[in-house]
Formats: structure tokens, sequence, C-alpha cells
């Protein structure tokens, strides 16, 4: 298995302009998370999903945030205008539904860069 | 309130020495416990986990992790350092059944040749 691809692994864009992250989660995974990194704030959970539905977004840190999960094989969190404060890692993740104890499964990461 | 400390920013250690990174919660209820390792550029790596039985757990790379329910901590250990652990460690709960991932703020590992 490939594992959890997200993409693009970098992306510098400018204040104001819209940017898509994609997420491919591990086939046969029920659950799919967004996490945000940053020096100030650490790993943050953004928003998850279960079953392509979302759970909980309580994460999302504004109306300019927003996440999808169209099947069971991609989602995409978007930003729109994008600040130079988003500027962090982003990180999906996948699980299988056997327990709150099961491992989840971290994707590379995207860098982004707000200018 | 509920959080994950990780009390050491930063840990140097050399190599072929021990190591122990220290983690506690704050939770009402034992909560699920893992350790993640993230070497630079890279996502996050599963190192091991604990949920119930045996509170000396075992995982890769030849780490292990003590859960300590008087102490609400869950420290990782590993007897001899390799150049190669160098890296982030988080520690993390899941507090409850939400399957939330809660991390701690992590402790970057340095390793002395």
């Amino acid at each position: 298995d490939a594992g959890v691809i997200q993409s693009p692994r970098h992306e510098v864009t400018e204040m104001g302009q819209e940017v898509t992250l994609r997420c491919k989660p591990i086939s046969g995974h029920d659950y799919l998370f967004w996490y945000r990194q940053t020096m100030m704030r650490g790993l943050e959970l953004l928003i998850y999903f279960n079953n392509n539905v979302p759970i909980d977004d309580s994460g999302m840190p504004e109306d300019r945030f927003s996440a999808k999960m169209p099947n069971a094989s991609f989602s995409t969190l978007k930003i729109q205008p994008s600040e130079p404060r988003d500027s962090a890692v982003y990180f999906c993740a996948s699980r299988m539904q056997t327990g709150p104890g099961s491992e989840q499964f971290f994707g590379p990461g995207t860098r982004l860069t707000v200018l | 309130a509920q959080s994950v400390t990780q009390p050491d920013i930063h840990i140097t250690v050399s190599e072929g020495a021990s190591l122990e990174l220290r983690c506690n919660y704050s939770y009402g209820a034992t909560p699920y416990l893992f350790w993640y390792v993230q070497s630079p550029g890279q996502g996050l790596q599963l190192l091991l986990k604990y949920f119930s039985g045996d509170t000396l757990v075992q995982g890769i790379k030849g780490f292990e992790a003590e859960f300590k329910r008087s102490q609400s901590s869950f420290n990782l250990r590993k007897p001899s350092v390799h150049w190669s652990d160098a890296a982030e460690y988080f520690c993390a709960v899941v507090p409850d059944s939400s399957y939330k991932l809660i991390f701690g703020s992590g402790t970057r590992l340095l390793v002395r040749p």
C-alpha cells in the first residue's frame, strides 16, 4: 500500500489566493483527519470525517477554511482567501474503524507558505 | 483543563546513552496513549500505544514506554540511542471514544556523536 498520499508537497501562494490541499487516504480506512502544524500552536486537529461525513469541525479556524470528502478515496482542504498566518504544514491522516485505540496513519504533509 | 504535557522542548543525548522522554496527561479516565516520531520533513510514525493490560509496552525501533496511572504519565524510553533517532517525538492521547487525537507540544531529540 502506498500509504496516505498528499498533494502538493509544497505550495507557495500570495495572500488572497485560493489554496486547495488534497489527500488520498489508505484504501479501506473509514476515518480521515486533517491537522495543521505550526511552531506556535503545535499539531492541531482541524476536522475529521467518518465514512465521508464530517463529524467534528470544531478545530477549523474560521470560515475561510472548508473541507470536503466527496468519496472514500479523496478529500480536500480549501482556504479562501489565504492569509500569511495560514502558513503551516498540513497533514492528512486516516485510520480504520476499529476503536479509538487504533493507529492513525499520517501522510507526508503539505508545506504551505502564504506570502 | 484537559491537556497533554511534554515538559522538555529539547533533549540532547550522546549516541549510545539511554533516553527518557516525559509525557503527562490530565484526563479523568485513562485515555488511549500514543507516542509518535516525526523525522525532519516527514509525517508522523507511530512508535507504540497503550490502552489496557501490561503497563510496559514495547514499540518499534527499540523504544518502550511505561504507563503510570498514579503519576498520569506515559514516558518513552530507549536503552541506547542511535544517531538515526534524532527527530521530534510527540505524545498523544485519545481521551474518550471520540477518536480525536490530542498531541503534546513535542520534544526535539538531538544526538551527539
